[in-house]
């Protein structure tokens, strides 16, 4: 089975600081990891995927994440915020057998001027 | 180049109606699912199915039902709505036998309202 846990339901982050949003999975096979983006009233897009090719994914609008077997983490990263990057936050995974995507409960990303 | 439709966007129902939220994907996907959104609760899984004729329960399937007759429909019916089931729905699709690493597609979101 698996689940993630996403810490922190709001990050507040000033315009130009570095982004951090936190996942934690748990998964009895080897994990496929996703990071989706919500902005307000639409669907999700996805950001980046993590299927074992590389530890370090690098995703769209400039932002990345780690996969840390170790710590079973998948944190989501970005250098400088935007404020165009307010929006909600969700991390997934997926078992290597297909089939369900889980969710983590998202974290809503707000960006202060 | 369509990708995941929903319909409707938004609709209201009065408690015991019954409606179904359709999804239609043109990607050839054999992987189609449904999640409700609420918040403080991220995305739910309702059900799911891995192709025509197979389908499977969620976390949160009870007051639902689907069924899959072709590769690419996927409807959701709400048998007997009630205020609880008053939630955003989104259909979602992805290939499913080649790679677990596949993108999974979201459909735009069916916000439901249940008075």
């Amino acid at each position: 089975a698996q689940s993630v846990t996403q810490l922190g339901s709001h990050v507040s982050v000033s315009e130009g600081a570095l982004v951090l949003l936190r996942c934690n999975y748990s998964s009895s096979v080897p994990p496929y990891l996703f990071w989706y983006v919500q902005y307000p009233n639409q669907g999700l897009q996805l950001l980046l995927k993590y299927t074992s090719a590389a530890t370090l994914v690098k995703g769209i609008n400039g932002f990345e994440a780690e996969f840390k077997k170790s710590e079973t983490s998948f944190h989501l990263t970005k250098p400088s915020a935007h404020m165009s990057d307010a929006a909600e936050y969700f991390c997934a995974v997926r078992g290597n057998q297909g089939g369900k995507l889980i969710f983590g409960q998202g974290t809503e990303l707000s960006v202060k001027p | 180049n369509a990708g995941v439709t929903q319909t409707p966007k938004f609709q209201v129902l009065k408690t015991g109606q019954s409606m179904t939220l359709q999804c239609a994907q043109d990607m050839n996907h054999e992987y189609m699912s449904w999640y409700r959104q609420d918040p403080g609760m991220g995305l739910r899984l309702i059900h799911y199915s891995v192709g025509a004729g197979i389908t499977d329960q969620g976390e949160v399937p009870n007051g639902y039902n689907v069924s899959r007759s072709t590769t690419e429909d996927f409807p959701l019916r709400l048998l007997s709505a009630a205020p609880s089931q008053t939630s955003v729905y989104f259909c979602a699709s992805s290939y499913y036998r080649q790679s677990s690493g596949n993108t999974i597609y979201f459909g735009e979101g069916s916000w439901l309202t249940v008075v």
